[in-house]
């Protein structure tokens, strides 16, 4: 079944930057916009960004100086780098993906089971 | 950006009620919007896309409604496995907003 796997470090210093990997597994890697979410400690879920398999991304306007997303197709991967991080960024972070069909966007229907990412020194 | 909202912030309803969420854009968004249930705990899941089409697999007690800037999502008859925070999201643009979550537990 299709099945997304984020990885990465779960702590952070502030002032370094945050890096995540999206691993896709029993689906194309073109068949989804990947995005990227996040949801603080007893909060709500903010949207951070999507990238597709072109490398075409889109951001969230609040993060965008600080957000870089990349995709390694041979892979099956995506990236995340969030730079100058502070305690603010500290959330469980999700990607999920989202089908397009004849550009009309259908929700995100994959979700990883998301890592919690803690900035501290 | 286009801010939205939910109301209630959270509920609590007897087995077997009928509830209803409302998510509220305070611009047009046509029809794009999802809505998802989060369990304690747990991973979002998508219920409903495009304001009113059911995701595969999701129960048929839940059903959207809306277009514009007021949508609404059902739930017909409330089961204990429906305690969940329920999230509304917009994506006509970005971003893509998520409303602030509704809470339903069981009375």
């Amino acid at each position: 079944q299709v099945q997304l796997q984020e990885s990465g470090p779960g702590l952070v210093k502030p002032s370094e930057s945050l890096s995540l990997t999206c691993t896709v597994s029993g689906t194309s890697i073109s068949s989804h916009y990947w995005n990227w979410i996040r949801q603080p400690p007893g909060k709500g879920l903010e949207w951070i960004g999507y990238i597709y398999n072109s490398g075409n991304t889109n951001s969230n306007p609040s993060l965008k100086s600080r957000v870089t997303m990349s995709v390694d197709t041979s892979k099956k991967q995506f990236s995340l780098k969030l730079s100058s991080v502070t305690a603010a960024d500290t959330a469980v972070y999700y990607c999920a993906g989202a089908p397009v069909y004849f550009g009309a966007w259908r929700g995100f229907d994959i979700w990883g089971q998301g890592t919690m990412v803690t900035v501290s020194s | 950006d286009i801010q939205m909202t939910q109301s209630p912030s959270s509920l609590s309803a007897s087995v077997g009620d009928r509830v209803t969420i409302t998510c509220r854009a305070r611009q047009d968004i046509s029809n794009y919007l999802a809505w998802y249930q989060q369990k304690p705990g747990k991973v979002p899941k998508l219920l409903i896309y495009a304001a009113s089409t059911l995701q595969s697999g999701v129960p048929s007690r839940f059903s959207g409604s809306g277009s514009g800037t007021d949508f609404i999502l059902t739930i017909s008859s409330l089961q204990p496995e429906d305690v969940a925070t329920y999230y509304c999201q917009k994506y006509n643009v970005v971003p893509f907003t998520f409303g602030p979550g509704t809470k339903v537990d069981i009375k």
